[in-house]
């Protein structure tokens, strides 16, 4: 079964620039959520998607957004990116909402310079 | 809002010894979940152990077992006869049973496992 496959793995964006980043859900697995990780602030929820439905989203600029697909793959965009943008982004897939856990994938990890 | 705290942010075991990470959170919820995750430098976020706030009863996951003190708002791990490969962050997550459906992490662990 293959798991949670996040593309790419590297990226390297100049700031105000804008970015997509992908994710492929396990299979079954209709909710997919997006978390940021740095050093300074850990790992914060961005955004989680249901069946194409974003249901919620987290702390930050709408300069982030994300949509879903009707396979469950999933998409986020930043735009106008900013230094501190730079981060590993990872998403996690879940078939009850997380009740059970998510699977996360390996992430993207995206340096601004 | 929730919040989740890890007190120590490193710590170190002998191989094939016993080490207890230490968690708690704050909730005015009486329902939710509470997770370990471990994240290896490969950097995927690993589920190792999960636990139902409704249930008194301590999860256990082969060498992996958590002490949760629900009035204490407290979650530990503990992790017996530790292994070279158990080295990695590990994170302590809450999520609400009715509420937001994301995960609250604390700031993390380093575990290291010295041979």
């Amino acid at each position: 079964k293959a798991g949670v496959t996040q593309t790419p793995r590297y990226l390297i964006k100049t700031r105000g620039q804008q970015v997509t980043l992908s994710c492929s859900p396990i299979s079954g697995h209709r909710s997919v959520s997006w978390y940021q990780q740095t050093p300074g602030q850990g790992l914060q929820f961005l955004f989680e998607y249901f069946s194409e439905t974003q249901r919620n989203k987290g702390n930050f600029p709408g300069r982030f957004s994300g949509r879903q697909f009707s396979n469950s793959r999933s998409e986020m965009n930043v735009s106008t990116l900013e230094l501190g943008d730079s981060a590993l982004y990872l998403c996690a897939s879940s078939l009850d909402r997380g009740m059970r856990g998510y699977t996360f994938g390996s992430g993207t990890r995206l340096t601004v310079v | 809002a929730q919040t989740v705290t890890q007190s120590q942010p490193e710590m170190s075991v002998q191989e094939a010894e016993t080490v207890t990470l230490s968690c708690t959170y704050d909730t005015s919820e009486s329902d939710y979940y509470l997770f370990w995750y471990k994240q290896p430098p490969s950097r995927q976020m690993i589920l190792v152990i999960r636990q139902e706030a409704y249930k008194q009863q301590n999860a256990t996951e082969n060498r992996f077992s958590v002490n949760f003190q629900k009035a204490a708002k407290s979650f530990s791990l503990k992790i017996s006869d530790s292994q070279l490969g158990d080295a990695a962050m590990y994170f302590c997550a809450y999520r609400s049973f009715e509420g937001a459906q994301k995960l609250v992490f604390g700031q993390g662990t380093r575990l290291t496992i010295n041979p």
